[in-house]
C-alpha cells in the first residue's frame, strides 16, 4: 500500500488560474504535512506546512488539511508560468519512523501564459 | 536563515575513485539527511543523523558512508561507485527529526 499518493500530471492551467494540488496519506496518526517545490534540476523548497485540520493561507499559497479523510491540498492563486514546477507532498510518519519525511512521487504543474 | 551549503555542485567521477560530499548549515539544527534523487523520482532518504546517532536506510549499499565531524557538518563518502549510482545528492536539514526540512542545493553526481 502506498504511503503518500499524488497524481503525477501534468497539471496543465492558464495563467491566472487556480491550481489545485492533491495528495493523500495512509497513515492516520500523521500529524505534520508539508509542501515542496521543485524546479527541474534543482532541490526542493519548502514552500507551505501545515499542522492542523483547516486552510493555511500564505501569499498566493493555500494548504488544506482534512485528517478524518486523509487528505492534504495546495490551491496557487493567480498561477503564474514561473510557478511550473512538481510539488512534492511531504508527511511525517509512515513506515519511515517519526523522525522523517515520506514524500509523494510529486505533481507536475505546468502553467502555459 | 535557512541555508544549507553543499559542495560539489557537480562531480563527475570513476568507478574505482574515492570521494567526498559535503554538507554544512549554521541554523543549529538538531538533525541532518542524505537523499538520492532519480530524475523523475522522489527524494529517497539515505542517511538520518541527529542527537549523535546515525539512522540508515538498510537498502544503501556499503560504498556510500556518512559522516558527521560535528553538529553543523554531514558528508557523505563515496567509494566504488557504479553507473547507476549518478543522482542527484541532496542534503538537509531540520530543528528536530521530523520537522519541517530544508535543503540544500544539491551536489550532481555522475558516475562514468
Amino acid at each position: 500500500q502506498k504511503e503518500v499518493e499524488q497524481n503525477s500530471g501534468p497539471l496543465s492551467v492558464p495563467e491566472g488560474a487556480i491550481a489545485s494540488l492533491n495528495c493523500t496519506y495512509s497513515d492516520r496518526v500523521s500529524q505534520s504535512f508539508f509542501w515542496y517545490r521543485q524546479y527541474s534540476g534543482k532541490s526542493p523548497e519548502l514552500i507551505m506546512s501545515i499542522y492542523s485540520n483547516g486552510d493555511k493561507e500564505d501569499g498566493r499559497f493555500t494548504a488544506q488539511l482534512n485528517k478524518a479523510s486523509q487528505y492534504v491540498s495546495l490551491l496557487i492563486r493567480d498561477s503564474q508560468p514561473s510557478d511550473s514546477a512538481t510539488y512534492l507532498c511531504a508527511v511525517r510518519g509512515g513506515n519511515s519512523g517519526y523522525s522523517t519525511l515520506t514524500f509523494g512521487k510529486g505533481t507536475m504543474l505546468l502553467v502555459s501564459p | 536563515d535557512t541555508e544549507v551549503t553543499q559542495t560539489p555542485k557537480h562531480l563527475v567521477m570513476g568507478m574505482t575513485n574515492k570521494k567526498s560530499l559535503k554538507c554544512e548549515q549554521h541554523m543549529g539544527h538538531r538533525a541532518m539527511y542524505w537523499y538520492k534523487q532519480k530524475a523523475k523520482k522522489p527524494p529517497e532518504l539515505m542517511f538520518v543523523y541527529s542527537y549523535e546517532k546515525l539512522s540508515i536506510n538498510e537498502s544503501v549499499p556499503s560504498r556510500f558512508s556518512p559522516e558527521c565531524p560535528n553538529s553543523s557538518l554531514l558528508n557523505l563518502h563515496l567509494h566504488a561507485l557504479q553507473p547507476e549510482d549518478s543522482a542527484l545528492y541532496l542534503c538537509a536539514s531540520s530543528q528536530e527529526p521530523g520537522f519541517e526540512q530544508y535543503f540544500g542545493p544539491g551536489t550532481r553526481l555522475t558516475v562514468t
